[in-house]
């Protein structure tokens, strides 16, 4: 079945650093790919998707490129900020809509002064 | 602001007995909602989807008669933990959408059986 793998957290980084987070990925057919983010005290939102291999999805200065050679979708960050503290997680989604997703385990991000 | 209310957020209850988690959506008709359970350090499994008006269609492994899930209407779903025991403590989500459109989670209800 499909799986989503990702690093585990807490990932502990100070402002303005740069951020990766890893994300790989197993899936019998062509997902599309996510990055949700969950702040504290509210729900999972949509960072950013990508549909196809290649793509690059970007949104408040993450991107993640769609790898299917590597089968990746890792999320990077060129300048981090307090704001950006949450929970990462990486999905997929075997239907077109991005309805029916297969989740990863989350990784939590600490950004420090 | 938030367009899917999960209620409770939080919920102690004791082994035996049954506790109901609703997902309303607030701005939207939502035609198919979602129930997720996530365990601590562990990814988010999808229990089953729900469309409003018929049955929900649940995932291997997840037991229909304790995880009883309605979606009565465009706007509410619920889902039931019935006769809780607690390896049923967990944190348990709900999201919501329409047609073409995107997804919506709620904040998510912490569970507690003791």
């Amino acid at each position: 079945g499909d799986s989503v793998t990702q690093m585990e957290g807490p990932v502990t980084l100070s402002e303005e650093a740069f951020l990766t987070i890893n994300c790989t990925y197993t899936a019998t057919g062509y997902p599309s790919l996510f990055w949700y983010v969950q702040y504290p005290g509210e729900g999972l939102q949509l960072l950013l998707k990508a549909t196809k291999a290649d793509d690059k999805g970007s949104n408040k200065g993450f991107e993640a490129t769609y790898r299917k050679e590597t089968t990746s979708f890792h999320l990077e960050k060129g300048s981090v900020q307090v704001s950006d503290s949450a929970v990462y997680f990486c999905a997929l989604s075997e239907t077109g809509g991005g309805n029916k997703l297969t989740f990863g385990t989350g990784t939590q991000l600490k950004v420090e002064l | 602001g938030a367009v899917v209310s999960q209620h409770p957020s939080w919920v102690i209850c004791k082994s035996g007995t049954s506790v109901k988690i609703e997902c309303r959506s607030l701005d939207f008709q939502a035609t198919t909602m979602f129930w997720y359970r996530q365990f601590p350090k562990q990814s988010l499994m999808l229990m089953a989807t729900s469309n409003e008006g018929s049955k929900a269609t649940y995932e291997q492994g997840v037991e229909k008669d304790k995880f009883l899930i309605n979606h009565a209407s465009l706007t509410l779903s619920t889902l039931t933990v019935t006769s809780a025991h607690p390896e049923d403590s967990s944190f348990y989500i709900c999201s919501a959408t329409r047609q073409n459109s995107p997804l919506h989670f709620g904040n998510g209800t912490r569970l507690t059986v003791t």
